[in-house]
């Protein structure tokens, strides 16, 4: 079956420093990717939508100048949480569509984020 | 983007089946309903999806009413290893986004 990894699965960073993670599908070829975050007891709240070669398309509420986000080939999406701070640690998980045409999502095993 | 109705958490006993419910009285014609999981600290996986029919794979059953404005995801026996949450999914034929509920927390008593 399809596989999305994530770099690094787990990070402690300083208030005021970038943090990236990436997103990587193993197996298959991902024209669309798409960033979640999710704070502890919550679902998963859709962040922006990563097209390969194009803008990322940001959800009503994210910052885009903060959480930056690159689709540079068809295997690799990355999200750069920049001037990170406390209020920004939470669980960020990638998915990626499959292949299949049935809307079906392959998902990444998620980036604990932790800003001191 | 059609909405879903889950209960918030639902409790089973260990090697019974479960039965886990979802209303989604607004689905369109062509909206695909898929069913995922997140084990905890875990990115959530797929479980299974239909569109009008009943389905089986091998990790789960979907039991989708005739009018489609429900469906049921059944486990058949459940183990310590299924308590997760479960979320429970409409997404549109041609659309990508998946937009994700509050779910149902699966509790597996031994």
């Amino acid at each position: 079956g399809a596989v999305v990894s994530q770099h690094p699965s787990r990070v402690i960073c300083k208030s005021g420093t970038s943090v990236k993670i990436e997103c990587r599908s193993l197996d298959f070829q991902a024209t669309t990717m798409f960033w979640y975050r999710q704070f502890p007891k919550q679902s998963l709240m859709l962040m922006a939508t990563s097209n390969e070669g194009s803008k990322a398309t940001y959800e009503q509420g994210v910052e885009k100048d903060k959480f930056l986000i690159n689709h540079a080939s068809l295997t690799l999406s990355t999200l750069t949480v920049t001037s990170a701070h406390p209020e920004d640690s939470s669980f960020y998980i990638c998915s990626a569509d499959g292949t299949s045409g049935n809307n079906e999502q392959f998902f990444g095993p998620g980036t604990r984020l932790t800003v001191l | 983007d059609a909405k879903t109705t889950q209960p918030n958490s639902m409790e089973s006993n260990e090697e019974e089946p479960v039965h886990l419910p979802c209303n989604h009285s607004t689905i369109s014609g062509t909206d695909y309903i898929h069913w995922y999981r997140q084990l905890p600290s875990q990115g959530p996986e797929y479980v299974i999806h239909g569109l009008t029919s009943n389905v089986n794979n091998r990790m789960a059953s979907l039991a989708i009413a005739e009018d489609r404005k429900s469906s049921t995801l059944i486990l058949h026996r459940a183990t310590l290893r299924d308590a997760a949450v479960y979320y429970c999914i409409l997404s549109p034929l041609g659309g990508f986004k998946t937009i994700f509920g509050a779910g149902t927390r699966l509790f597996v008593k031994a």
